[in-house]
């Protein structure tokens, strides 16, 4: 059964700081990973998605890598701002016949101005 | 392009009570799913309905239900309601049903069981 282990669970840091986050999965049989930013009481908006046969994905500020063979993803945040302040979530979409996703339960980021 | 929206955004309902949640697919999305996210938790995947057929369901008793409309709206039934129910209800809409499509997810229902 897959798993999917985020680490740490929660993070303060200083502005300007550069930081990584970091997310394991048990079983390498997915069809994608995708990273999400949840805002207290909200609901989830899509940052990277990596499909299994990409390394990384960029967008802005924001790198996610993913090495399937290791069951590992890593979000890197340059430069962080105390807008960036929320949950990380990663998710991997499993291949079987369930089409579910497979949720960490997170890392909470606090960046201090 | 619209996203993802559900309707209500709150709800407080009385245990033993049914409760129904709708969501309304992102333009051009023919597959929607729903989840589960107690506080503090990871989302739990409940089930997947693709061109209004269910293809797809996680560890939830029967009494969780859903539909898919041809219009491609999703609702989530709930019947016999417990406290543990209480949380917070994410749809999730993608392009298609199986594969390498990432998802959209609407702002959610939190459902309060009292």
């Amino acid at each position: 059964k897959q798993e999917v282990t985020q680490i740490p669970a929660a993070l303060s840091v200083p502005e300007g700081e550069n930081l990584v986050l970091n997310c394991s999965f048990t079983d390498s049989a997915i069809y994608n990973l995708q990273w999400f930013r949840q805002d207290p009481g909200k609901g989830l908006t899509s940052l990277l998605l990596i499909q299994s046969s990409q390394r990384e994905q960029t967008s802005g500020r924001l790198n996610a890598s993913l090495d399937k063979s290791s069951g590992r993803s890593t979000l890197y945040i340059a430069a962080s701002q105390p807008g960036d302040s929320a949950t990380y979530l990663c998710a991997v979409r499993v291949v079987d016949n369930n089409n579910d996703m497979r949720f960490g339960a997170g890392t909470r980021l606090t960046v201090k101005p | 392009e619209t996203g993802v929206t559900q309707s209500p955004t709150h709800l407080i309902k009385t245990r033993g009570q049914q409760v129904t949640l709708r969501c309304s697919s992102q333009s051009g999305h023919n597959t929607v799913s729903w989840y589960q996210q107690a506080l503090g938790q990871g989302p739990q995947f409940i089930f997947q309905y693709y061109r209004e057929e269910e293809n797809g369901r996680g560890n939830f008793p029967p009494r969780f239900s859903g539909l898919q409309f041809p219009n491609y709206s999703s609702e989530l039934n709930v019947n016999a309601l417990e406290l543990d129910d209480s949380a917070l209800y994410l749809c999730a809409s993608s392009p298609g049903g199986t594969g390498v499509y990432g998802y959209t997810f609407g702002s959610g229902t939190r459902l309060t069981v009292v």
